[in-house]
């Protein structure tokens, strides 16, 4: 069965960096990009960028531009987001999701997600 | 970009309630628009995808139509394990966007 398995809870302070991984498993990993969504406390969801785990291509929203990279380990089905010089509005639940194209682009499978914490 | 504006933002409603969620989109998405259920504390669950399709394993009270700029989710028949929050979101264009939610709870 899909599965994808997140890293577990990270407490930063302001202007660290923190790496979120997200391990995939029953299905060929280099078939179906990975977005990542993010939740802050009590708020809605917000789509954070997208990448191919064919080629690595990558599509980041606007206002993370710079601070976000997103890359993969094919080797062994993992992708990861990384967020640097983090700020205490990047408090939130971090997702990984299975991006699925057909018929039209869509998140079919989600990670239980990875809360990250910026306090000082 | 693309923003999506959900009505209502909170709804009550009772077991066996027929309800209906809206979703506006600021420009023409066609039919790029999903709908996700999501319980406290859980990851969201796809249930609609292109508009109207059901996702494998999802019950049959759930439904989805529109076109265009509105679009609609509807629950035939609420069951106690419908309370939840309802989120839409576009894959038409990046950045992809979903909308503010509209949280259901039990009257």
């Amino acid at each position: 069965q899909v599965q994808l398995v997140q890293s577990g809870v990270e407490v930063k302070k302001p202007g660290a960096s923190v790496k979120v991984s997200c391990k995939a498993s029953g299905y060929t990993f280099t078939t179906f990009g990975i977005s990542w969504v993010r939740q802050a406390p009590g708020q809605g969801l917000e789509w954070i960028g997208w990448i191919s785990t064919y080629n690595g291509d990558t599509s980041y929203v606007q206002k993370l531009q710079g601070r976000v990279t997103m890359t993969t380990d094919t080797s062994t089905s993992t992708a990861y987001m990384e967020l640097r010089s983090l700020r205490s509005d990047d408090t939130a639940v971090y997702y990984c999701a299975r991006d699925h194209l057909y018929p039209k682009p869509n998140f079919d499978y989600w990670g239980q997600g990875s809360l990250v914490t910026v306090s000082s | 970009d693309i923003q999506l504006t959900q009505s209502p933002s909170s709804l009550s409603a009772s077991v066996g309630d027929r309800v209906t969620i809206t979703c506006r989109a600021s420009h023409s998405i066609s039919d790029y628009l999903n709908w996700y259920q999501q319980k406290p504390e859980k990851a969201p669950k796809l249930l609609i995808y292109a508009t109207s399709n059901l996702q494998s394993g999802v019950p049959s009270r759930f439904s989805g139509s529109g076109s265009g700029t509105d679009f609609t989710l509807t629950i035939s028949s609420l069951q106690p394990e419908d309370f939840a929050t309802y989120y839409c979101q576009q894959s038409y264009s990046t950045p992809y966007s979903f909308g503010q939610g509209t949280k259901l709870e039990i009257k």
